[in-house]
């Protein structure tokens, strides 16, 4: 049951460079969509989300972008740099605030990202 | 900045015996969340706690699980029996819960392996 979708388990970019990472969901009922990052023996680091009322949420060097009718988002990571090594995790919950509540997050797979300096 | 904690990072045990896995939520969170990962695998939610009471559980959360909040920091879960398969990164997670504060943030972890 892979409601969350991450079709490249990894990806290599080269330092100063924009990284793109790619999600797809199938779930229509998620309202709200989250980025971690994970290293190695360590919890899921959170980065940056977007509710499903926006197209483009920006934090820094990270933007992500919601297409809901492809139900696709997309991490965007720029200039990246070798410290952004790791694992990213595309995460969906919801809805929050309703009855019939999506509460938890459900993450795909993961891509590992490379930097290369 | 706040902080979910973890205790202990990493727990070995006898298979059949019981273990208690201990987290501290973020102070001013509502909901609290247990999560595994299998290694190789992907995370997965075991089980959400808000008020005193799950709120929801998947299917891997059985009769072999259970989960409390003894006192206003401590958020904890037991596995009662261990069985092999059991063996993973536990995470907790909590939530501050009011309206567009929907992100959960998650502790460092607990290895459990399952000997």
């Amino acid at each position: 049951d892979q409601q969350v979708k991450q079709n490249s388990p990894s990806l290599s970019v080269q330092e100063g460079r924009i990284s793109i990472l790619n999600c797809d969901y199938t779930n229509s009922m998620f309202d709200y969509f989250l980025w971690y990052k994970k290293y190695p023996a360590e919890g899921p680091t959170f980065l940056i989300s977007i509710s499903s009322i926006k197209d483009k949420n920006e934090d820094g060097r990270f933007t992500v972008f919601l297409n809901k009718s492809a139900k696709h988002l997309s991490l965007h990571i720029v200039p990246s740099q070798p410290g952004d090594s790791a694992v990213y995790f595309c995460a969906a919950s919801g809805p929050m605030h309703s009855k019939t509540s999506y509460d938890k997050v459900i993450f795909g797979p993961g891509t590992s990202l490379s930097v290369i300096p | 900045e706040p902080e979910v904690t973890q205790t202990p990072s990493h727990q070995v045990t006898q298979m059949g015996q019981e273990v208690i896995l201990r987290c501290v939520p973020i102070s001013n969170h509502l909901y609290f969340y247990w999560y595994r990962q299998i290694l190789g695998q992907k995370v997965e939610f075991l089980v959400s706690f808000y008020n005193n009471e799950i709120s929801e559980k998947s299917e891997i959360f059985d009769d072999q699980f259970s989960v409390e909040r003894p006192d206003g920091s401590n958020f904890t879960l037991k596995i009662r029996s261990t069985k092999l398969e059991d063996s993973a990164m536990y995470f907790c997670a909590s939530r501050f819960g009011l309206a567009g504060t929907d992100t959960q943030y998650f502790g460092p972890g607990t290895r459990l392996t399952v000997l």
